[in-house]
C-alpha cells in the first residue's frame, strides 16, 4: 500500500536551473494537488488537478507548471528556480477534492535553492 | 493573510494534561480537516467534520465543528509523548481548494 510516492526526498539548485519533483499515487484517486510549506504560513496551493488532463492554478502558481496525463502521476516543474522556491513541497490525492474525503499526502520534497 | 487562523501557535504540557487547539475563520466551509504531521513526514489525516455543530471522538482526542461551520477545536485528553507534533486544521469549500491553517506546535513533556 504506496499511497503517494514523491521523488526526490531532498534536493538543491542553483538560481536559473530547472527541475521536475514527481509525484504518483496507486488509489485511482481523480484528485491530486501540490502544496508548498513554508515556516509560519501552513501549507499553500500552488496547482491541482481534478483527473486527467485537468489542471488549475491555485494560491502560489507563479514559477510552476503542472501536467497529468495519466490518473497516476502528478508532476511539477520548476521552469526557473530562484531563492523565493526554498521549501518543501507536498503532493497529495484524494477521491474527488470536494470535501468530505480527507486527502493523503506524500512524505515531501525538500528543496533548497542556492 | 490565512483564511484560517489557529491558536495558540505553540502549546507545551506535561504528560496527562488536557489540551485544545482552535481553528478559526469568517468563512463558511462545508467541511473541516484536522491533520497531525511529524518532522520528515507529510501531513495525515485525524478526521474529518461535516455537519454544524458535529462532534467526533477518536480515543482521547474530541473534534467539534462549530454551529455555523466556521471554526473548530480539537481537545486532547491526557497528553501522551506521542501526541507530540504539528496540528493543522483545513477547510474545505466546493471549489478543489482546500485551506490550511499555520498550525499550532504541540509538545507534551514525559
Amino acid at each position: 500500500n504506496a499511497g503517494v510516492t514523491q521523488t526526490p526526498k531532498f534536493q538543491v539548485l542553483k538560481t536559473g536551473q530547472s527541475m521536475t519533483l514527481q509525484c504518483a499515487q496507486d488509489m485511482n484517486h481523480e484528485y491530486m494537488s501540490w502544496y508548498r510549506q513554508d515556516p509560519g504560513m501552513g501549507l499553500r496551493l500552488i496547482h491541482y488537478s481534478v483527473g486527467a488532463g485537468i489542471t488549475d492554478q491555485g494560491e502560489v502558481p507563479n514559477g510552476y507548471n503542472v501536467s497529468r496525463s495519466t490518473t497516476e502521476d502528478f508532476p511539477l516543474r520548476l521552469l526557473s528556480a530562484a531563492p523565493s522556491q526554498t521549501s518543501v513541497y507536498f503532493c497529495a490525492s484524494s477521491r474527488d477534492g470536494r470535501s468530505n474525503y480527507g486527502y493523503t499526502f506524500g512524505s515531501g520534497t525538500r528543496l533548497t535553492v542556492v | 493573510t490565512q483564511l484560517l487562523e489557529q491558536s495558540p501557535q505553540f502549546l507545551s504540557i506535561q504528560e496527562g494534561e488536557n489540551l485544545t487547539v482552535y481553528c478559526n475563520s469568517s468563512s463558511v466551509f462545508s467541511s473541516l480537516q484536522w491533520y497531525r504531521q511529524e518532522p520528515g513526514e507529510g501531513p495525515v489525516l485525524l478526521v474529518t467534520v461535516v455537519t454544524g455543530g458535529e462532534v467526533k471522538k477518536l480515543k482521547r482526542l474530541t473534534f467539534q465543528f462549530g454551529d455555523a461551520r466556521k471554526d473548530s477545536s480539537l481537545h486532547i485528553t491526557a497528553a501522551q509523548p506521542g501526541d507530540t507534533g504539528l496540528y493543522l486544521c483545513a477547510g474545505a469549500k466546493r471549489d478543489y481548494k482546500l485551506s490550511f491553517g499555520a498550525g499550532t506546535t504541540v509538545t507534551v513533556r514525559a
